[in-house]
């Protein structure tokens, strides 16, 4: 299996500009997370789906933060507009249904973001 | 969830053993005790996971004491490549696989 996938890997863009980040999980798992990291404030869980369906997106920012997932292989992280704090590593994680507990969640290589 | 308390950061060298230990007074029942591993530019990585007593696998050991308000990562003679950062974490299936991530430990191994 490839892993989590997510892309782009970086992404530089203004102040303003619609962003979308993008996740294919590990075929089969049924949950998919969303994660931000920055030095100030670590990692962070933003949005989280089962079954393509979000359960708890309590950590997302504000209204200019939205998440989809359309179908169990796919999900987007967009923000609109985005801002310079916004800049962070976004991270895409997924879990499988053979693992009940809040463990093994198999993370992405990440997104680097850079709004200037 | 349960919050844990872990040093910002810890210094090795090369074949010594390092024990990083995480507090968690208020762990409930249910829950389980994680440890994450990160390295620069990648994301966090399943190491090990326990509920009591010791866990062993081919990358680490885990010890958690009879009343499980901490537990201890122990990695066995570190190599360079295990300077990262190693997150602990405890949580149950009631949450629903969410897992909340503290400031973690950075640890350093020298040469």
């Amino acid at each position: 299996d490839a892993g989590v996938i997510q892309s782009p890997r970086h992404e530089v863009t203004e102040m303003g500009q619609e962003v979308t980040l993008r996740c294919k999980p590990i075929s089969g798992h049924d949950y998919l997370f969303w994660y931000r990291q920055t030095m100030m404030r670590g990692l962070e869980l933003l949005i989280y789906f089962n079954n393509n369906v979000p359960i708890d997106d309590s950590g997302m920012p504000e209204d200019r933060f939205s998440a989809k997932m359309p179908n169990a292989s796919f999900s987007t992280l967009k923000i609109q507009p985005s801002e310079p704090r916004d800049s962070a590593v976004y991270f895409c994680a997924s879990r499988g249904m053979g693992q009940p507990r809040t463990d093994t969640q198999y993370f992405g290589p990440g997104t680097r973001l850079t709004v200037l | 969830l349960a919050k844990t308390t872990q040093p910002i950061s810890m210094d090795s060298y090369e074949g010594q053993e390092v024990n990083i230990t995480c507090s968690h007074n208020n762990i409930a029942t249910n829950d389980y005790i994680t440890w994450y591993q990160q390295f620069p530019s990648q994301g966090p990585r399943f190491i090990i996971q326990g509920y009591k007593t010791k866990v062993t696998n081919e990358v680490a050991s885990l010890f958690i004491p009879a009343d499980r308000k901490s537990s201890t990562l122990s990695l066995p003679r570190v190599s360079l490549s295990d300077t990262a950062v190693y997150y602990c974490l405890v949580g149950g299936d009631n949450q629903g696989g969410k897992l909340i991530f503290g400031q973690g430990t950075e640890l350093s191994v020298k040469p």
